[in-house]
């Protein structure tokens, strides 16, 4: 089976820099997504991380330690559209993604 | 247009009746998926199909039924509809290469509440 751990709310100050992180425990691994979900909107997707290192994706950025079955999401810059829940989601052996319960970003003027 | 559509968008139903949910891609892609998404659990996945006539369950594939006729379109059926089906159900596609970054492409969402 295979368990992933977000925290469920955070809050920050526009223009500031945050970091989401997420653990996981998996039956193999096959890489991790990060996705952004508006309110009553779809997901979307942000990043992935298959080897250990960090990612660079304008203001986002996502760090991989397989070692440490953990990731964070780093938010720079912070916007009020980035008030929303960023979802973690691992591809275990099966390759199918694991979706964990999601963070929801405050962003405070 | 969009890639990933979903049909209907809102649905109030009642207990007991059958209820067909809808998705339909234009993304040539091969993977298909069912998700429910309900406030504090994320989103859980309720079947799978890789292919045409290949079906999967997930996570919580009890009370739902799919059908995958065709590469592009994949339902999702609640056979006798219970209050503990009102959730956002999401269809997502990806595609079949294993080896590369395939991050899944969500629909819409079809918003169900069943009283």
């Amino acid at each position: 089976g295979q368990n992933i751990d977000q925290p469920t709310e955070m809050t920050a100050t526009e223009g500031a820099i945050v970091q989401i992180n997420c653990t996981y425990q998996t039956s193999g691994f096959n890489g991790l997504f990060w996705y952004q979900q508006h309110a009553g909107e779809a997901p979307t997707f942000l990043s992935y991380n298959v080897l250990d290192g960090l990612e660079e994706k304008g203001r986002f950025s996502s760090f991989l330690s397989r070692s440490k079955g953990y990731s964070y999401l780093l938010l720079k810059e912070l916007q009020m559209k980035d008030s929303a829940s960023y979802l973690c989601a691992v591809r275990g052996g099966s390759y199918i993604p694991t979706f964990g319960r999601g963070t929801s970003l405050i962003v405070h003027p | 247009d969009a890639d990933v559509t979903q049909t209907p968008r809102n649905r109030i139903t009642k207990t007991g009746k059958r209820i067909m949910l809808e998705c339909s891609q234009t993304k040539g892609h091969d993977r298909m998926y069912w998700y429910r998404q309900d406030p504090g659990l994320g989103l859980r996945l309720i079947y799978y199909s890789f292919d045409v006539k290949d079906i999967n369950k997930g996570e919580i594939s009890d009370g739902y039924s799919v059908s995958r006729q065709a590469q592009a379109k994949f339902s999702l059926s609640l056979e006798s509809a219970i209050p503990n089906q009102t959730a956002l159900y999401f269809c997502a596609t990806s595609d079949q290469d294993r080896e590369t970054d395939n991050e899944q492409f969500f629909g819409p969402g079809t918003r169900l509440t069943v009283l």
